[in-house]
Protein backbone atom coordinates (compact mmCIF):
# COMPACT_ATOMS: atom_id res chain seq x y z
CA UNK A 1 0.00 0.00 0.00
CA UNK A 2 1.04 3.77 -1.03
CA UNK A 3 1.83 5.69 2.31
CA UNK A 4 2.76 8.83 0.73
CA UNK A 5 0.76 10.95 -1.96
CA UNK A 6 2.11 13.87 -3.51
CA UNK A 7 0.53 17.01 -4.64
CA UNK A 8 0.70 17.84 -7.21
CA UNK A 9 0.62 15.14 -9.93
CA UNK A 10 2.83 17.50 -12.32
CA UNK A 11 4.49 21.17 -12.22
CA UNK A 12 5.64 23.29 -15.16
CA UNK A 13 7.54 26.11 -14.24
CA UNK A 14 10.29 28.46 -15.86
CA UNK A 15 13.97 28.42 -15.03
CA UNK A 16 14.44 30.75 -11.86
CA UNK A 17 11.13 30.06 -10.25
CA UNK A 18 10.90 28.32 -6.85
CA UNK A 19 8.83 24.43 -7.43
CA UNK A 20 6.89 23.17 -4.68
CA UNK A 21 5.56 19.91 -3.94
CA UNK A 22 3.66 18.20 -1.05
CA UNK A 23 3.91 14.88 0.30
CA UNK A 24 0.58 13.45 3.03
CA UNK A 25 1.06 10.11 5.05
CA UNK A 26 -0.99 7.88 6.87
CA UNK A 27 0.37 6.39 9.84
CA UNK A 28 3.49 7.52 12.31
CA UNK A 29 7.01 8.07 10.55
CA UNK A 30 10.54 7.70 11.80
CA UNK A 31 11.69 9.79 9.22
CA UNK A 32 10.48 10.71 5.39
CA UNK A 33 12.78 10.85 2.77
CA UNK A 34 12.83 12.66 -0.77
CA UNK A 35 13.95 11.18 -3.95
CA UNK A 36 14.47 12.33 -7.47
CA UNK A 37 14.08 10.28 -10.65
CA UNK A 38 15.55 11.49 -14.08
CA UNK A 39 13.22 9.83 -16.83
CA UNK A 40 12.93 6.10 -16.17
CA UNK A 41 16.52 5.75 -14.35
CA UNK A 42 17.16 4.66 -10.76
CA UNK A 43 16.03 7.13 -8.18
CA UNK A 44 18.90 9.52 -6.67
CA UNK A 45 18.33 10.78 -2.48
CA UNK A 46 18.00 14.21 -1.94
CA UNK A 47 17.35 14.80 1.60
CA UNK A 48 16.13 12.48 4.58
CA UNK A 49 14.39 14.52 7.51
CA UNK A 50 14.05 13.00 10.93
CA UNK A 51 10.44 13.16 12.72
CA UNK A 52 11.88 15.15 15.19
CA UNK A 53 12.98 17.45 13.08
CA UNK A 54 10.59 20.49 11.06
CA UNK A 55 13.21 22.12 8.86
CA UNK A 56 16.30 20.83 6.86
CA UNK A 57 17.83 22.58 4.04
CA UNK A 58 20.50 20.51 1.63
CA UNK A 59 21.94 23.24 -1.05
CA UNK A 60 18.63 24.64 -3.09
CA UNK A 61 16.26 22.36 -1.10
CA UNK A 62 14.24 23.06 1.54
CA UNK A 63 12.23 20.48 2.97
CA UNK A 64 9.13 21.12 6.12
CA UNK A 65 8.02 18.07 8.38
CA UNK A 66 4.84 18.62 10.20
CA UNK A 67 3.91 15.67 11.40
CA UNK A 68 0.80 16.91 13.35
CA UNK A 69 -0.77 16.85 9.86
CA UNK A 70 1.26 14.08 8.48
CA UNK A 71 2.64 16.22 5.58
CA UNK A 72 6.04 17.19 4.18
CA UNK A 73 7.12 19.85 1.98
CA UNK A 74 9.81 19.71 -0.61
CA UNK A 75 11.05 23.42 -2.10
CA UNK A 76 13.61 23.98 -4.70
CA UNK A 77 14.70 27.15 -5.33
CA UNK A 78 15.46 29.19 -8.51
CA UNK A 79 14.90 26.26 -10.62
CA UNK A 80 17.13 24.57 -13.67
CA UNK A 81 16.44 22.68 -16.65
CA UNK A 82 18.57 20.34 -14.87
CA UNK A 83 15.96 19.85 -12.35
CA UNK A 84 12.76 18.56 -14.29
CA UNK A 85 12.76 15.00 -13.39
CA UNK A 86 9.90 12.92 -10.86
CA UNK A 87 10.07 13.41 -7.02
CA UNK A 88 9.03 11.05 -4.92
CA UNK A 89 8.85 11.31 -1.24
CA UNK A 90 9.27 7.89 0.96
CA UNK A 91 7.72 7.00 4.65
CA UNK A 92 9.84 5.02 7.08
CA UNK A 93 6.89 3.70 9.06
CA UNK A 94 7.22 4.15 13.04
CA UNK A 95 6.04 0.49 13.86
CA UNK A 96 9.19 -1.80 14.53
CA UNK A 97 7.31 -4.89 12.90
CA UNK A 98 7.74 -2.74 10.09
CA UNK A 99 11.43 -1.95 9.78
CA UNK A 100 12.55 -2.05 6.12
CA UNK A 101 9.56 -1.24 4.22
CA UNK A 102 10.00 2.07 3.36
CA UNK A 103 6.89 2.90 1.10
CA UNK A 104 6.97 5.78 -1.88
CA UNK A 105 4.37 7.95 -3.11
CA UNK A 106 3.55 7.91 -7.10
CA UNK A 107 5.50 11.27 -7.36
CA UNK A 108 5.72 14.54 -8.64
CA UNK A 109 6.58 15.54 -12.48
CA UNK A 110 8.58 18.49 -12.48
CA UNK A 111 9.41 20.01 -16.05
CA UNK A 112 11.36 23.26 -15.53
CA UNK A 113 11.87 25.20 -19.06
CA UNK A 114 14.59 27.35 -19.84
CA UNK B 1 32.92 3.29 -7.80
CA UNK B 2 29.81 2.83 -5.48
CA UNK B 3 26.91 1.54 -7.26
CA UNK B 4 24.31 -1.17 -7.40
CA UNK B 5 24.07 -2.94 -10.55
CA UNK B 6 21.12 -4.93 -12.17
CA UNK B 7 20.84 -7.33 -14.76
CA UNK B 8 19.27 -7.43 -17.33
CA UNK B 9 18.66 -3.62 -18.10
CA UNK B 10 15.90 -4.82 -20.67
CA UNK B 11 14.14 -8.20 -21.24
CA UNK B 12 11.02 -9.77 -23.33
CA UNK B 13 9.64 -12.55 -22.52
CA UNK B 14 7.14 -15.19 -22.58
CA UNK B 15 4.45 -16.19 -19.85
CA UNK B 16 5.51 -18.43 -17.75
CA UNK B 17 9.56 -18.97 -18.80
CA UNK B 18 11.53 -18.73 -15.74
CA UNK B 19 13.55 -15.88 -15.02
CA UNK B 20 16.32 -14.38 -12.73
CA UNK B 21 17.25 -10.37 -12.62
CA UNK B 22 20.30 -9.84 -10.52
CA UNK B 23 21.25 -7.17 -8.13
CA UNK B 24 24.51 -6.83 -7.13
CA UNK B 25 25.75 -3.98 -4.35
CA UNK B 26 29.77 -3.12 -3.37
CA UNK B 27 28.92 -0.91 -0.71
CA UNK B 28 28.94 -3.57 2.03
CA UNK B 29 25.14 -2.92 2.81
CA UNK B 30 23.44 -5.41 5.18
CA UNK B 31 19.60 -3.57 4.05
CA UNK B 32 18.82 -4.56 0.26
CA UNK B 33 14.92 -4.29 -1.57
CA UNK B 34 13.43 -4.80 -4.73
CA UNK B 35 11.13 -2.50 -5.64
CA UNK B 36 8.43 -2.44 -8.87
CA UNK B 37 7.59 0.92 -10.62
CA UNK B 38 4.09 1.06 -12.49
CA UNK B 39 2.45 4.44 -14.07
CA UNK B 40 0.70 6.48 -11.63
CA UNK B 41 1.53 3.72 -8.56
CA UNK B 42 5.10 4.70 -7.91
CA UNK B 43 7.23 2.25 -6.79
CA UNK B 44 5.92 -0.52 -4.85
CA UNK B 45 8.35 -3.19 -2.20
CA UNK B 46 8.24 -6.44 -3.59
CA UNK B 47 10.80 -8.07 -0.52
CA UNK B 48 13.39 -7.04 1.39
CA UNK B 49 16.17 -8.01 3.12
CA UNK B 50 17.37 -7.08 6.83
CA UNK B 51 20.70 -9.00 6.52
CA UNK B 52 22.24 -12.39 5.09
CA UNK B 53 19.58 -15.51 4.90
CA UNK B 54 16.78 -12.34 6.66
CA UNK B 55 14.28 -11.55 3.64
CA UNK B 56 10.43 -10.20 4.16
CA UNK B 57 7.60 -9.61 1.76
CA UNK B 58 6.86 -6.10 1.18
CA UNK B 59 3.98 -4.94 -0.83
CA UNK B 60 3.06 -6.86 -3.57
CA UNK B 61 5.31 -10.21 -3.11
CA UNK B 62 2.85 -12.41 -5.25
CA UNK B 63 5.05 -14.21 -8.03
CA UNK B 64 8.14 -13.52 -6.40
CA UNK B 65 10.87 -15.15 -4.92
CA UNK B 66 14.03 -14.12 -3.20
CA UNK B 67 16.76 -15.46 -1.93
CA UNK B 68 20.11 -13.71 0.13
CA UNK B 69 23.06 -16.02 0.10
CA UNK B 70 25.50 -13.27 0.32
CA UNK B 71 25.81 -10.00 1.57
CA UNK B 72 26.48 -8.36 -1.91
CA UNK B 73 23.56 -9.66 -3.81
CA UNK B 74 20.28 -10.13 -4.02
CA UNK B 75 18.55 -11.65 -6.98
CA UNK B 76 14.94 -11.59 -8.09
CA UNK B 77 13.71 -14.53 -9.30
CA UNK B 78 10.15 -14.63 -11.43
CA UNK B 79 9.32 -18.85 -11.51
CA UNK B 80 6.33 -18.20 -13.67
CA UNK B 81 6.07 -14.50 -15.55
CA UNK B 82 2.78 -13.74 -15.84
CA UNK B 83 1.49 -10.05 -18.64
CA UNK B 84 0.97 -8.52 -15.08
CA UNK B 85 4.26 -8.30 -13.76
CA UNK B 86 5.52 -6.54 -16.86
CA UNK B 87 7.45 -3.53 -15.05
CA UNK B 88 9.83 -1.27 -14.44
CA UNK B 89 12.30 -2.93 -11.61
CA UNK B 90 14.30 -1.68 -8.88
CA UNK B 91 16.70 -3.23 -6.57
CA UNK B 92 18.09 -0.83 -4.03
CA UNK B 93 20.62 -1.22 -0.71
CA UNK B 94 21.25 1.08 2.45
CA UNK B 95 22.68 0.58 5.75
CA UNK B 96 19.38 0.22 7.93
CA UNK B 97 20.02 0.92 11.56
CA UNK B 98 17.49 -0.28 13.54
CA UNK B 99 14.95 0.91 13.74
CA UNK B 100 15.67 3.63 11.11
CA UNK B 101 15.68 2.45 7.16
CA UNK B 102 17.78 5.20 5.84
CA UNK B 103 19.01 6.59 2.91
CA UNK B 104 18.48 3.89 -0.08
CA UNK B 105 21.07 3.78 -3.33
CA UNK B 106 19.42 2.50 -6.42
CA UNK B 107 20.11 0.37 -9.39
CA UNK B 108 19.49 1.99 -13.19
CA UNK B 109 16.45 -0.23 -13.31
CA UNK B 110 15.56 -3.16 -15.46
CA UNK B 111 12.77 -3.10 -17.80
CA UNK B 112 11.29 -6.34 -18.16
CA UNK B 113 8.39 -6.72 -20.73
CA UNK B 114 6.50 -10.37 -20.29
CA UNK B 115 4.41 -10.89 -23.59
Amino acid sequence: SQQGEEDPQALSIQEGENATMNCSYKTSINNLQWYRQNSGRGLVHLILIRSNEREKHSGRLRVTLDTSKKSSSLLITASRAADTASYFCATDPLETDSWGKLQFGAGTQVVVTP
Amino acid sequence: EAQVTQNPRYLITVTGKKLTVTCSQNMNHEYMSWYRQDPGLGLRQIYYSMNVEVTDKGDVPEGYKVSRKEKRNFPLILESPSPNQTSLYFCASGLAEFPNTGELFFGEGSRLTVL
